[in-house]
């Protein structure tokens, strides 16, 4: 069965520092790979996606994500974090089943960023 | 465009009701997908419908089902409700193409007591 997973629960930041927030999927086939964010009080919304080629994607916000086949993971990443970045971030993963498609996602990452 | 519309957005209910959820795509977009979220556990996958018919389901009890209808709205029906059904119940529309993202709506809150 299909699972992702997500390395952390909880992070706490301070402005300006990096993050990474690790991805990692279990599934063989063809898959299509997204990060949504939940800002609060918001609705989930889409913040980068890969289909194919370029294994580097670039969303909004100044979020980035990389593909790595070989690892099944797909870790975000944002070189300078800001207070407004606090939000909850799930990786989910896409892929063809029973004639149609099943997107599952991580259990989630809640990030703080301290102004 | 409007955005993916879910009524209501509150509900209390005692164990043993039933209840159901609805939900409005985004115009044009013929996949409803509908998650349970709740502290922990992330968005659990229940079903997705597309024109009309169930694609795809998740590990969910039969009192858990849905439908959708010819303009794409769908609904959700628990039935026989339990303690453990309280979450944040969410709908997702997408064009129903492989790669096309999920649009959400704000979600409806279900309390059961």
């Amino acid at each position: 069965a299909q699972s992702v997973s997500q390395h952390n629960h909880h992070v706490i930041l301070s402005e300006a520092a990096s993050l990474e927030l690790g991805c990692n999927y279990s599934y063989g086939g063809t898959v299509n790979l997204f990060w949504y964010v939940q800002y609060p009080g918001q609705h989930l919304q889409l913040l980068l996606k890969y289909f194919s080629g370029d294994p580097l994607v670039k969303g909004i916000k100044g979020f980035e994500a990389e593909f790595i086949k070989s690892k099944f993971s797909f870790n975000l990443r944002k070189p300078s974090v800001q207070w407004s970045d606090t939000a909850e971030y799930f990786c989910a993963v896409n892929s063809p089943l029973g004639g149609g498609f099943k997107t599952i996602f991580g259990a989630g990452t809640r990030l703080f960023v301290k102004a | 465009k409007a955005g993916v519309t879910q009524t209501p957005r509150y509900l209390i209910k005692t164990r043993g009701q039933q209840v159901t959820l609805s939900c409005s795509p985004i115009s044009g977009h013929r996949s409803v997908s509908w998650y349970q979220q709740t502290p922990g556990q992330g968005l659990q996958f229940l079903f997705e419908y597309f024109s009309e018919t169930q694609r795809n389901k998740g590990n969910f009890p039969g009192r858990f089902s849905g439908r959708q209808f010819s303009n794409s709205r769908s609904e959700m029906n628990v039935s026989t409700l339990e303690l453990g059904d309280s979450a944040l119940y969410l709908c997702a529309s997408s064009s129903g193409t492989d790669n096309s993202p999920l649009h959400f709506g704000n979600g409806t809150r279900l309390t059961v007591t």
